[in-house]
């Protein structure tokens, strides 16, 4: 069966970066792309980017463009998401999903959400 | 940048139909997908492309699509329904948006 489970929740200070990690299994890792969202506590789903598995390329939201960097380990099997300048705003749940890499996205799978919280 | 609009509550009385809706320009040329969220759970995909719903989502859930709106259906609503719902798309660029999502209240 399909799964992505993501790495534990974090603490982190303002200023600092956050690297969350998504490993995929139960299906052939570069046949999806992986996409990345937040939700800020009681607020709407925010989509920050996405990567096609298979050839490397990314997207970034134009909010975060900048300070995200997504990437992948094929051998793996798994995504990250890196956010670097972490301020207060940025603590979140934040979720990885799965989606095609083409034609309409719609996100089937998604990993368990990864808490980052930033505070002094 | 491309936005999705939608009412932020929307009620129903148990057993009545409900519908959802999704208002954006991407729309007129992806289709919207719809996800259910419990609190402090992961989102739920229910319905994606022109109507179509995964493996284990009850038959009462249903979409549609017309020029810059998708409508998420649903038939004989449960309380357990009673929930938040949000779409998404993307555009032609690769970019992905979400709407500010809907809840939904079951009376």
């Amino acid at each position: 069966q399909v799964q992505l489970v993501q790495s534990g929740a974090e603490v982190k200070r303002p200023g600092a970066s956050v690297k969350v990690s998504c490993k995929a299994s139960g299906y052939t890792f570069t046949s999806y792309a992986m996409q990345w969202v937040r939700q800020a506590p009681g607020q709407r789903l925010e989509w920050i980017g996405w990567i096609n598995t298979g050839t490397g390329n990314t997207k970034y939201s134009q909010k975060f463009q900048g300070r995200v960097t997504i990437s992948r380990d094929i051998s793996a099997s798994t995504a990250y998401m890196h956010l670097s300048s972490l301020r207060s705003e940025d603590t979140a749940v934040y979720y990885c999903a799965r989606s095609r890499a083409h034609g309409d996205f719609f996100f089937d799978y998604w990993g368990q959400g990864t808490l980052v919280t930033v505070s002094s | 940048s491309s936005e999705l609009t939608q009412d932020p509550a929307v009620s129903v009385a148990l057993g009545q139909t409900v519908r959802i809706t999704c208002q954006g320009d991407s729309l007129r040329n992806y289709y919207a997908s719809w996800y259910q969220q419990k609190p402090g759970q992961a989102p739920v995909l229910v319905i994606y492309g022109k109507n179509n719903r995964p493996s284990g989502i009850p038959d009462r859930f249903s979409g549609s699509s017309s020029g810059n709106t998708a409508s998420l259906t649903i038939t004989g609503a449960q309380a357990e329904d009673e929930t938040d719902y949000y779409c998404n798309s993307r555009d032609s660029s690769g970019n992905v948006v979400f709407g500010g999502g809907t809840k939904l209240t079951v009376l």
